[in-house]
């Protein structure tokens, strides 16, 4: 079974651009969460996907947002880049909300 | 809100040391515990969980215990190999919602053959 794929896996762009990251969840699973992890504030928890609707948010502004389409694959989006966006986002996906998540190896975004 | 601890690293060891790394957490009510590891330029895995007090999880020779009256989940390891080195994070979710993970700051292992 393929594991969680996201694309890309590095990106560079400039602040004030607008960025869209994808994730893939593990075939069956129909729960996706994003963690933004940077060296000064560890993992933190972006927002969950369960059936397409947002079931939790982390805090967060709202530049930066996140969806989930029918097939369970996600994207989130960050609009505005600023320097402090730049940083390695994780996606994880579980069958439910309830059960273990399997992480992929992560979108690496400089802001330059 | 929740938040983790865990001690401070990095963490160097020689081969076939005895591991412990310190994790404490504050939640309210009673949540599920977990222990991960990154490995370089990988995403986390998950090495062992605890879903209610004074349950043991273990794999691959780790293991931890949920300690309610301490509020604490320390991993150990009674003897390390060097491909146990990696980054090490404890975090736990609220009951019912193990996709919403908190993390602690996480821990730098070095195993020396």
């Amino acid at each position: 079974k393929a594991g969680v794929t996201q694309t890309p896996r590095y990106l560079i762009k400039t602040r004030g651009q607008q960025v869209t990251l994808s994730c893939s969840p593990i075939s069956g699973h129909r729960s996706v969460s994003w963690y933004q992890q940077t060296p000064g504030q560890g993992l933190q928890f972006l927002f969950e996907y369960f059936s397409e609707t947002q079931r939790n948010k982390g805090n967060f502004p709202g530049r930066f947002s996140g969806r989930q389409f029918s097939n369970s694959r996600s994207e989130m989006n960050v609009s505005t880049l600023e320097l402090g966006d730049s940083a390695l986002y994780l996606c994880a996906s579980s069958p439910d909300p309830n059960n273990e998540q399997f992480f992929g190896p992560g979108t690496r975004l400089t802001v330059l | 809100g929740n938040s983790v601890t865990q001690m401070e690293g990095p963490v160097t060891l020689s081969e076939e040391a005895f591991l412990t790394i310190n994790c404490t957490y504050t939640a309210t009510g009673y949540p599920s515990l977990f222990w991960y590891v990154q490995y370089p330029g990988e995403g986390l895995q998950l090495l062992l969980k605890a879903t209610k007090a004074d349950d043991k999880g273990s794999n691959k020779g780790f293991e931890a215990t949920y300690r309610k009256e301490t509020t604490s989940f320390h991993l150990e390891k009674g003897s390390v190999q060097v491909s146990d080195s990696a980054v090490y994070f404890c975090a736990l979710s609220p009951p019912g919602a193990n996709s919403k993970l908190t993390f602690g700051k996480g821990i730098t292992l070095s195993v020396r053959p």
